[in-house]
């Protein structure tokens, strides 16, 4: 399997909802990414968990909340987010390290209403 | 810091070649670079790691310049499949998996 998934493809929230981006590898990576990239922009990182634990957070605010249950899952829970969250939100998975790539999820498209 | 790509688009016809350059203020430690379809997941083409080596993947290939802090991307003979935005991506060495991507060169290769 040399796959990232992410569930759903496509969600549609209002500003009070609550929801979790879903993302899972089977490829024994060890670190996993979140970036949300708008359009016609390059993605932006966001959180970076490296063994199961939070290594970078760049300054997101709390209205995103990363979880990775095990080295295989990583969730973004979503609360409260304003119409400037909708955006492309994208997985990526990789060996540690800054000596290997990074394999990409297909993304799930947030639109915040 | 975001690195800097040039240029910001470019347009071909099937078979011609097209360079792609990546720069930084900053000290790298790799470079990566992706190319991303439109409404698809960015796709990892190749890594260079400081040493100023030049890695292929069939007809794409790039290089790195350490000194001048610089990567370039060679696409050769290029195929419709080509179109796409392409990513470099830089990591600092001590900016342990924050990689940084520039902000994308879209190609268009025409029949």
């Amino acid at each position: 399997d040399t796959e990232v998934t992410q569930t759903p493809k496509h969600l549609v929230m209002g500003m009070t909802n609550k929801k979790s981006l879903k993302c899972e590898q089977h490829m024994g990576h060890r670190a996993m990414y979140w970036y949300k990239q708008k359009a016609k922009k390059p993605p932006e990182l966001m959180f970076v968990y490296s063994y199961e634990k939070l290594s970078i957070n760049e300054s997101v605010p709390s209205r995103f909340s990363p979880e990775c249950p095990n080295s295989s899952l990583l969730n973004l829970h979503l609360h409260a987010l304003q119409p400037e969250d909708s955006a492309l939100y994208l997985c990526a998975s990789s060996h540690p390290g800054t000596g290997n790539g990074y394999t990409f999820g297909s993304g799930t498209r947030l639109t915040v209403v | 810091q975001q690195p800097v790509q040039s240029p910001q688009a470019v347009i071909l016809r099937e078979g011609e070649d097209a360079v792609i350059n990546c720069s930084s203020s900053k000290a790298l430690y790799s470079v990566h670079w992706y190319r991303q379809k439109h409404g698809e997941a960015p796709v990892f083409l190749m890594i260079l790691l400081k040493g100023g080596e030049q890695k292929g993947h069939e007809k794409i290939s790039a290089s790195f310049n350490e000194k001048k802090q610089q990567s370039s991307l060679y696409l050769t003979a290029s195929q419709l499949s080509y179109s796409g935005t392409y990513f470099c991506g830089l990591t600092g060495g001590t900016s342990y998996g924050k990689l940084t991507f520039g902000q994308g060169t879209i190609l268009t290769v025409h029949p």
